[in-house]
């Protein structure tokens, strides 16, 4: 029943590793983005997709690459893990693009920790 | 850029104590948002004000829009434990497909 579900909950892992963040949403909306949280509760998006075309990328490193399969997933995934991306990542929707007022749905959060 | 101000940072109070926070922006806005999250939750939609001179309630909680559309505000009345979390303000300018998220402000709740 969970609206927003991202996999996985914790992230443990080692620099330099490549890792993966899945995002679901079965709320039948079109948009989805992916937002980062620091250690100061900072809220900053990354990127969103719109029926699986991207429409914001933000200053994000290459490293970080999303995948938008379908309208209802959209995937994370890290290259070369650094110390410093270790966040809260978050997954959102939102029923359309409609210039930021739309609602956004947030997913529960991967808490990913790069030692 | 859109430059947003979210103040304050922190603000602790005794519980029956009202709080509110504000946020102002350097431009005039389409729409705002607030959000508010609980300590180790995601954040929550609560609101969306769109009119100048916008004022919402919902229970113990008030939402204001400036009528220059530059400025809002979120006071809750007689706060509770319940309350206690980060608020969110998600301002929008028009012409731009992202809403920027204020810094927050972290409210925790004495009892």
């Amino acid at each position: 029943d969970t609206a927003v579900s991202q996999t996985p909950k914790y992230l443990v892992t080692q620099m330099g590793n490549d890792k993966s963040i899945k995002c679901e949403q079965n709320l039948g909306h079109d948009t989805m983005y992916w937002y980062k949280q620091d250690s100061k509760k900072f809220l900053k998006i990354m990127f969103s997709y719109n029926n699986k075309e991207l429409i914001i990328n933000e200053t994000v490193p290459n490293r970080f690459s999303p995948k938008s399969p379908d309208k209802a997933h959209l995937n994370l995934h890290i290259n070369s893990l650094e110390l410093g991306d270790s966040a809260v990542y978050f997954c959102a929707s939102s029923p359309r693009v409609i210039a930021g007022r739309e609602t956004q749905y947030f997913g529960p959060g991967t808490r990913l920790l790069v030692l | 850029g859109q430059q947003v101000m979210q103040i304050p940072q922190y603000q602790h109070v005794q519980e029956g104590e009202d709080f509110t926070t504000y946020c102002n922006s350097s431009t005039t806005l389409s729409n705002i948002q607030w959000y508010k999250q609980r300590p180790g939750g995601h954040p929550v939609f609560l609101i969306q004000l769109v009119k100048s001179g916008e004022v919402k309630k919902q229970k113990r909680l008030t939402f204001q829009f400036g009528e220059a559309k530059k400025n809002s505000s979120l006071h809750i009345t007689a706060t509770q434990t319940t309350d206690v979390g980060t608020y969110f303000c998600a301002p929008h300018q028009g012409g731009s497909e992202k809403l920027v998220f204020g810094k927050g402000t972290k409210l925790t709740v004495n009892p």
